[in-house]
């Protein structure tokens, strides 16, 4: 199964960019590539999500490398609203196995005022 | 509005003791799913359905049941709870029967403990 590797913390200013960094060496050609947050006591909500190009939604932006062996989801300017748990997702790529979601244990982001 | 619901938001039980947890959408989604979530281990998926009658084994299916026989709820059962079930669950639906390829949309978690 393919996995994601996140850093476990991150911090970041108020009103900064942020650059979330998720690697996924083992990717496979037709894995998409999904970005989920878990406000504190809250169920994980949809960011963003990929295959190849690079997406942009009115959340966040998702750069994908070129080898697509790692992602980096990018919050334009972080709010304290944006504090909460980043999960990098892969879908897996066999017919069978589409519909499995494996969440990792993600990245804390705090965000200092 | 569009939304996720279960129920009930806590519970609170003594093992061996069968119980329910409720899961509706009302999006007209035909994926629908079952995760538990413990400090360390993250989000697990429990069982996933990508139709009425259609329902399918995730990473951790040991100790429960679902069943879906409408389209817009997906019953998590725990026939005989154990302590270790205790934790997080989130039920979560998404438009596409292929779940991986869309958005899915999480519930507010039902916490449960099993004494």
């Amino acid at each position: 199964d393919a996995k994601t590797t996140q850093p476990n913390s991150m911090e970041s200013n108020e009103e900064e960019p942020v650059h979330l960094p998720c690697n996924h060496s083992t990717i496979s050609g037709t894995d998409y590539i999904h970005w989920y947050r878990q406000l504190p006591s809250q169920g994980p909500e949809y960011v963003i999500h990929g295959l190849t190009s690079n997406v942009n939604n009115r959340m966040a932006s998702l750069a994908i490398a070129e080898d697509r062996k790692s992602s980096t989801l990018i919050l334009h300017r972080a709010t304290l609203r944006d504090a909460a748990v980043y999960y990098c997702i892969l879908t897996p790529s066999l017919a069978d196995n589409f519909n499995k979601f494996y969440f990792g244990s993600g990245t804390k982001l705090n965000v200092k005022p | 509005e569009a939304q996720v619901t279960q129920n009930p938001r806590y519970l609170i039980t003594v093992t061996g003791k069968k119980l329910t947890v409720t899961c509706s959408q009302n999006m007209n989604h035909e994926y629908m799913s079952w995760y538990r979530q413990d400090p360390g281990l993250g989000l697990r998926q429990i069982y996933y359905s990508m139709n009425v009658e259609v329902t399918d084994k995730g990473d951790v299916p040991e100790g429960y049941k679902v069943s879906r026989k409408e389209k817009r709820n997906f019953p998590l059962i725990l026939e005989s709870p154990s302590p270790n079930q205790t934790s997080l669950y989130f039920c979560a639906s998404s438009s596409y029967p292929q779940g991986g390829r869309d958005t899915q949309y999480f519930g507010p978690g039902t916490r449960l403990t099993v004494l």
